[in-house]
């Protein structure tokens, strides 16, 4: 069983700063995923970075990237340069690549607010 | 714009009722889902399914029931909602191919209320 957590229930910066979300998991896999989706407000969950974990270098999508340490089963957000936009729920989530399902195991989930 | 289509948006209804929310996706994905957030943020699979005829009970025990005749419609069904179905229904499907995954895409989601 994967499990995935995620420390930090809610961050608060201010807008144009770096932001960075911590997430763990468990996996006794050696072929998985790993993801950051967003959820705004009332909106629907996207995808904002994917990560596979065979692969050393980090993931990065324009202002967004990751820090992936596989040793220490860590895969933290950076959101750098931060726009009140940016305000949502992020989940990090984990996926087991053998087969099967491959439903994902969410995180908690951490509430960013982005002030003005 | 989403390429899977989720109905309705939101829905309070009296206990005991039947009721059935509609997952619609245009992707061709084989593979598609259902997760109950509840009012913490935390997301739970309820069912699963690999494709046509097929479906899978999830990580979290629900009294709700899905069937997958076409590719594109996943269906959940609840025969008598009670107030403790009140939650957030996400549907999804995941894109999956050249061995490789590329994640799930969600729906809008249907915020349920039983009342």
């Amino acid at each position: 069983a994967q499990t995935v957590t995620q420390s930090q229930p809610e961050m608060s910066v201010q807008e144009a700063e770096t932001v960075t979300l911590s997430c763990t998991y468990d996996t006794s896999e050696n072929n998985y995923y790993l993801f950051w989706y967003k959820q705004p407000p009332s909106r629907q969950m996207i995808l904002v970075i994917r990560q596979e974990a065979y692969k050393q270098q980090n993931a990065t999508e324009n202002r967004f990237s990751v820090n992936f340490q596989k040793a220490a089963k860590s895969f933290s957000l950076k959101i750098s340069d931060s726009q009140l936009g940016d305000t949502a729920m992020y989940f990090c989530a984990s996926m087991y690549s053998g087969g099967g399902a491959d439903g994902l195991t969410f995180g908690k989930g951490t509430h960013l607010i982005i002030q003005p | 714009e989403a390429d899977i289509y989720q109905t309705p948006r939101y829905l309070v209804i009296g206990t005991g009722k039947k009721i059935t929310l509609e997952c619609s996706q245009t992707m061709g994905h084989d593979k598609m889902y259902w997760y109950q957030q509840d009012p913490g943020m935390e997301l739970h699979l309820i069912h699963y399914s690999y494709g046509v005829n097929s479906t899978e009970k999830g990580d979290l025990s629900s009294e709700s029931t899905v069937s997958r005749i076409r590719t594109e419609h996943f269906p959940l069904t609840l025969e008598s909602a009670r107030p403790s179905h009140t939650s957030q229904y996400l549907c999804a499907s995941s894109e999956y191919f050249g061995g490789e995954h590329y994640g799930y895409t969600f729906g809008s989601g249907t915020r349920l209320t039983v009342v």
